[in-house]
């Protein structure tokens, strides 16, 4: 299958500073990327919908000024979590749409806020 | 509201007992059927996805899609303890678009 990369795995930061999170598709040119939230034996949330070249789709409840998507190239989207708090905390995983249909995951970055 | 239904179990069977997963989904307009397995701690790993009436195998899985119940499910045949996770089903009803999950199943295999 597709391969999809994410990094940083884990990452713990101060209250207020702000996280960026790397998307990349390795093996194939990815025109949508899905950003998710998970937290403890909890559902995947679906967090924004990403499009090389425009503007990300937040869902509902979603803030964008916290939450900056960016979808530079087709291999390649960003999350940063801008002043983060320890709610912030979370499993944050990115997938890659292959033909349309077909999505593969990241490994996922696990988020710490102290 | 687009929905996917799953049993959340746990679901609890033997080792090389036939794991049977099953999930409903709301919208007669899907095009596209997935199931993700999930380990503790870790992101979805996709096993199989299906779009048309019917069975679909690869290896020990077995994909069943029926669109007039809108009911999907996946077979596991042989069961491992390796296999004991959260199973996810997951819908698409457009190119493009994000997946629907359900809430996932999850699956224990005693050895």
């Amino acid at each position: 299958g597709a391969v999809v990369s994410q990094h940083p795995s884990w990452v713990i930061c101060k209250s207020g500073t702000s996280v960026k999170i790397e998307c990349r598709s390795l093996d194939f040119q990815a025109t949508t990327m899905f950003w998710y939230r998970q937290f403890p034996k909890q559902s995947l949330m679906l967090m924004a919908t990403s499009n090389e070249g425009s503007k990300a789709t937040y869902e509902q409840g979603v803030e964008k000024d916290k939450f900056l998507i960016n979808h530079a190239s087709l291999t390649l989207s960003t999350l940063t979590v801008t002043s983060a708090h320890p709610e912030d905390s979370s499993f944050y995983i990115c997938s890659a749409a292959v033909g349309g249909y077909e999505q593969y995951f990241g490994p996922g970055t696990r988020l710490t806020v102290t | 509201q687009k929905e996917v239904e799953q049993n959340s179990g746990p679901l609890s069977v033997p080792e090389g007992a036939i794991a049977s997963l099953n999930c409903t989904y709301s919208d007669r307009g899907s095009q596209s059927f997935f199931w993700y397995r999930q380990y503790s701690g870790k992101s979805p790993e996709l096993i199989m996805f299906i779009y048309s009436n019917g069975d679909k195998e690869d290896g020990r899985f077995t994909a069943q899609l029926n669109k007039a119940s809108q009911y999907v499910s996946l077979l596991i045949r042989d069961s491992q303890p390796s296999d004991s996770a959260t199973y996810l089903c997951a819908v698409n009803v457009q190119a493009g678009t994000a997946l629907i999950f359900g809430k996932g199943t999850t699956l224990s295999v005693s050895s």
